[in-house]
C-alpha cells in the first residue's frame, strides 16, 4: 500500500520561533491531506486540510503547503508556543472510499 | 461540538479472552473506524462502517471483529486476545456528506494484554 512519512521523528524548537513539520508522500494520485496534532493522553485533533487543487492553505497561525511535484506537505507553525507541544501527524486520501492513510508522526517540543 | 466516546482509557486482558471496545458519537455520522496507534508505525486502520451493519475491513483487520447495530455505536472485538494486540486504538467517526473527509478521534483506549 501507500505510505505517508515525515521526515524528523523529533523537532525541539524555542518558544516564539516558527515550527516546520514535513511530510513526504508517495502516492501521486492523493487528492487530499490534513494535518492532526495529538496531545499526550488525547485524541488526534484536526488543525488543517488542503486539497490537491490548492499549493498553499492558511489557518490560525498554520500554514500546510503542498509541492505535488516532490510529493512533499509541510505544516508551519509561526510564534510555537508551549501549548503547540505534541505529536503531528500527515494523513492523505487517496481517490475515492473513506480510508485516510497516517504517517508516523513528528514529537514537537517546544523549549521556554 | 462532535464528541467521540470510548468506553474505557485504560484496559488490561489475559490472553485469551474476549475483549470488548465501545465507541460512541453524538453527531448522527454515517461513518466510524477503528485504528490502532502503535509507536513508530503510526495510525492503522483496523476496520470501518459506512452505515448500521455495513463493515469493510482496514488494513490489519486479523485477530478483530466489528458490529455496528446502531448508528452511534461501533464496537471492536478481539475474540481471542493476544500479546501483540497491546496498543492504543482509536475510534473516529466522519459524516457522510461528500468532499468531507475529517475524522473525529476518540480519547483513546489503551489495552495492555497480558
Amino acid at each position: 500500500g501507500e505510505s505517508v512519512g515525515l521526515h524528523l521523528p523529533t523537532l525541539s524548537v524555542q518558544e516564539g520561533d516558527n515550527s516546520i513539520i514535513n511530510c513526504a508522500y508517495s502516492n501521486s494520485a492523493s487528492d487530499y491531506f490534513i494535518w492532526y496534532k495529538q496531545e499526550s493522553g488525547k485524541g488526534p485533533q484536526f488543525i488543517i486540510d488542503i486539497r490537491s487543487n490548492m499549493d498553499k492553505r492558511q489557518g490560525q497561525r498554520v500554514t500546510v503547503l503542498l509541492n505535488k511535484t516532490v510529493k512533499h506537505l509541510s505544516l508551519q507553525i509561526a510564534a510555537t508556543q508551549p501549548g503547540d507541544s505534541a505529536v503531528y501527524f500527515c494523513a492523505e486520501k487517496t481517490g475515492g472510499g473513506n480510508k485516510l492513510t497516517f504517517g508516523t508522526g513528528t514529537q514537537l517540543k517546544v523549549e521556554l | 461540538d462532535v464528541k467521540v466516546t470510548q468506553s474505557s482509557r485504560y484496559l488490561v486482558k489475559r490472553t485469551g479472552e474476549k475483549v470488548f471496545l465501545e465507541c460512541v458519537q453524538d453527531m448522527d455520522h454515517e461513518n466510524m473506524f477503528w485504528y490502532r496507534q502503535d509507536p513508530g508505525l503510526g495510525l492503522r486502520l483496523i476496520y470501518f462502517s459506512y452505515d448500521v451493519k455495513m463493515k469493510e475491513k482496514g488494513d490489519i483487520p486479523e485477530g478483530y471483529s466489528v458490529s455496528r447495530e446502531k448508528k452511534e455505536r461501533f464496537s471492536l472485538i478481539l475474540e481471542s486476545a493476544s500479546t501483540n494486540q497491546t496498543s492504543m486504538y482509536l475510534c473516529a467517526s466522519r459524516p457522510g456528506l461528500a468532499g468531507v473527509y475529517e475524522q473525529y478521534f476518540g480519547p483513546g483506549t489503551r489495552l495492555t494484554v497480558t
